[in-house]
């Protein structure tokens, strides 16, 4: 298996553009979920999916973020509009159970 | 409020010797802990899990202990390498599968 998949590794928007971050989970895991992680907060979880379905949004800062999970191969996080504030590694989790693996994150720097 | 805390500042130690962090949580009463691996540029990459009724647990040159009263877990690395520096993270299921983590603790190994 090629491990969780993240698109794009890096993104350099300008402010107030609409940014679009992409996951694809490892085939048979039922749970993803999407973390940021800056010097200052840490790996903060933002929202987990179990079977598609979104479980907890409560780490989603506002509405300016939004989370959907299609179908169990495939997740985008979308930031409409994005601000200098935003720019963090965002990494994409997926697991069976318990134990996480992780993408390789996409490096989002807003200016 | 529910916090992960774990050693903010670096740890340095000598090739050879024994490294020693700590996670101590409040407010929580996990069913699992786990213990992750990240290096720069990286996501994180699962080490250990260690369950509520689990004293201790090993894997080669790594122990894991948890002590639900204290509501602290110790992670060693014994006989420690350079190739063992990185930031190590602890992390707590919260909520079924619900996973947050500690801000992680940035080990140095000297040759």
């Amino acid at each position: 298996d090629a491990g969780v998949i993240q698109s794009p590794r890096h993104e350099v928007t300008e402010m107030g553009q609409e940014v679009t971050l992409r996951c694809k989970p490892i085939s048979g895991h039922d749970y993803l979920f999407w973390y940021r992680q800056t010097m200052m907060r840490g790996l903060e979880l933002l929202i987990y999916f179990n079977n598609n379905v979104p479980i907890d949004d409560s780490g989603m800062p506002e509405d300016r973020f939004s989370a959907k999970m299609p179908n169990a191969s495939f997740s985008t996080l979308k930031i409409q509009p994005s601000e200098p504030r935003d720019s963090a590694v965002y990494f994409c989790a997926s697991s069976l159970a318990s134990v996480l693996t992780f993408g390789s994150g996409t490096r989002l720097t807003v200016v | 409020s529910q916090k992960i805390e774990q050693n903010s500042e670096a740890l340095n130690i000598q090739e050879g010797k024994t490294a020693t962090l700590t996670c101590n949580y409040t407010n929580y009463s996990p069913a699992y802990l786990q213990w992750y691996r990240q290096d720069p540029g990286r996501g994180p990459v699962f080490l250990l899990l260690i369950r509520e009724n689990e004293k201790e647990k090993r894997k080669e040159r790594l122990k894991v202990t948890f002590d639900t009263t204290l509501k602290q877990s110790l992670f060693h690395i014994t006989a420690s390498q350079p190739a063992d520096s990185a930031t190590y993270l602890c992390a707590l299921d919260v909520r079924g599968f619900k996973t947050i983590f500690g801000a992680g603790t940035r080990l140095f190994v000297k040759a």
